[in-house]
């Protein structure tokens, strides 16, 4: 079955802690994206790749990491998390057309930073 | 930048069509004007994308005016499951994809 893979799909966790939520996709998508869906702001993207090691900034990039060492997995890494980093992540795919913006979504990670 | 805009919610009764619009007046001549649909702790979900005139499909229609500065998704003769928020996605011509804050879609018995 085609799809998006996230995990963990629930985490609570304290702040500083380094944590890292994985993504994998089996539609061999070239195009892979995470985004943070915060009540009242809609989802606002994080980082973007557009193949293995090609990775750019979104709209809020700060505090986060990413990595595209293979062409499947799209790992967010947050290195020192903190309170304002709560929130409903999701990663997504897309195949090589970027310009179609037809994305496959993940099923969310919920994140909870005391 | 691409962004988009939306109104923030609607109310729609049972069997009602559905008329939500979007602006995007920075949209790239080359992109195209996608729909999402998302249920509440759910991933966005692809309902239709154009890039001009009208596109129908078993699920809604789009229709994009000559300019493209703006789209409206029709949702003929809605149901209570069709209670979501809708969203309007064009890519900015940096790669990225951009998300309005949505647009609160709920049906009415």
């Amino acid at each position: 079955e085609a799809q998006v893979t996230q995990n963990p799909r629930y985490l609570i966790t304290v702040t500083g802690k380094k944590l890292t939520v994985t993504c994998s996709q089996n539609m061999n998508h070239e195009y892979m994206s995470w985004y943070r869906q915060d009540p009242g702001l809609g989802l606002r993207q994080i980082y973007y790749s557009m193949n293995v090691e090609v990775t750019d900034k979104g709209d809020v990039p700060e505090g986060y990491k990413v990595s595209r060492k293979e062409k499947r997995n799209f790992p967010l890494i947050l290195e020192s998390p903190s309170p304002n980093q709560t929130s409903l992540y999701f990663c997504a795919s897309s195949p090589g057309q970027i310009n179609t913006g037809e994305l496959f979504f993940g099923e969310g990670s919920r994140l909870t930073v005391l | 930048l691409a962004k988009t805009t939306q109104p923030i919610s609607m109310d729609s009764y049972e069997g009602q069509e559905v008329n939500i619009t979007c602006s995007h007046n920075n949209i790239a001549t080359n992109d195209y004007i996608t729909w999402y649909q998302q249920f509440p702790s759910q991933g966005p979900r692809f309902i239709i994308q154009g890039y001009k005139t009208k596109v129908t499909n078993e699920v809604a229609s789009l229709f994009i005016p000559a300019d493209r500065k703006s789209s409206t998704l029709s949702l003929p003769r809605v149901s209570l499951s069709d209670t979501a928020v809708y969203y309007c996605l064009v890519r900015s011509p940096g790669n990225q994809f951009y998300f309005g804050t949505g647009t609160s879609l709920t049906v009415i018995p």
